[in-house]
């Protein structure tokens, strides 16, 4: 059981936009300026897509946002393509030189 | 640009010790700016921060594995390395290795499956 809930899938058609909710507590979510997602194609590493909740690495097209209200943070991708297809999970600072992550969403666009 | 790559063994005996190393290559592992993390996937548990370490060797460890875990780096090879003791089916996972600038994770290698089995 994943520390972080996040839904196991969500789909979505192309140039459409999709939002995944990342849950989690006072304690990690709640109280964290460090929630980050990571993006994860089959048989490829996981790659950033954001962090500091809604920042941006270098690279990574200003199609995906970050939210967060309370204990939920939200990755929201907009004119989704092909290409977004992939596995979505979000980390959180927790703390005491801890993280904590989601189990992981899995994107399908149709 | 930089890349991590695991290495290990892909399967251990119960009771036994799991050893993997990850190879930082196209930059320097006695980077200031960073910490040096394995995190491991389960079916059943998910995404699991395991420990990080900096290039001076000192490491903050998962409370809940610390009593199994060592981990260390080896700044003449760019590389750094896990050890998991007393290892059991529960174990078995795709270990990765993370580079983190201490809040984040924002780079990571693919990660080596390891199952725990006699």
């Amino acid at each position: 059981q994943s520390a972080l809930t996040q839904p196991a899938s969500v789909s979505g058609s192309p140039g459409q936009s999709i939002t995944i909710s990342c849950s989690g507590t006072s304690s990690d979510v709640g109280n964290s300026n460090y929630v980050s997602w990571h993006q994860q194609h089959p048989g490829k590493a996981p790659k950033l897509v954001l962090y500091d909740v809604t920042k941006r690495p270098s690279g990574v097209s200003n199609r995906f946002s970050g939210s967060k209200s309370g204990n939920t943070a939200s990755l929201t991708i907009s004119g989704l393509q092909a290409e977004d297809e992939a596995d979505y999970y979000c980390c959180s600072y927790a703390g005491s030189s801890t993280w904590v992550f989601g189990g992981g969403t899995k994107l399908t666009v149709l | 640009q930089v890349q991590l790559q695991e290495s290990g063994p892909g399967l251990v005996k119960p009771s036994q010790t799991l050893s993997l190393t990850c190879n930082v290559s196209g930059g320097s592992i006695t980077s200031g700016d960073y910490y040096w993390s394995w995190i491991r996937q389960t079916p059943g548990k998910g995404l699991e921060w395991i420990g990080h370490i900096y290039f001076s060797g000192s490491s903050y460890l998962n409370p809940s594995l610390k009593s199994r875990l060592t981990m260390s780096v080896d700044t003449s090879k760019n590389q750094f390395s896990l050890k998991l003791g007393s290892v059991t089916a529960a174990d078995t996972a795709v270990y990765s290795c993370a580079r983190n600038n201490y809040y984040y994770f924002d780079l990571w290698g693919r990660g080596t499956l390891v199952t725990v089995s006699s």
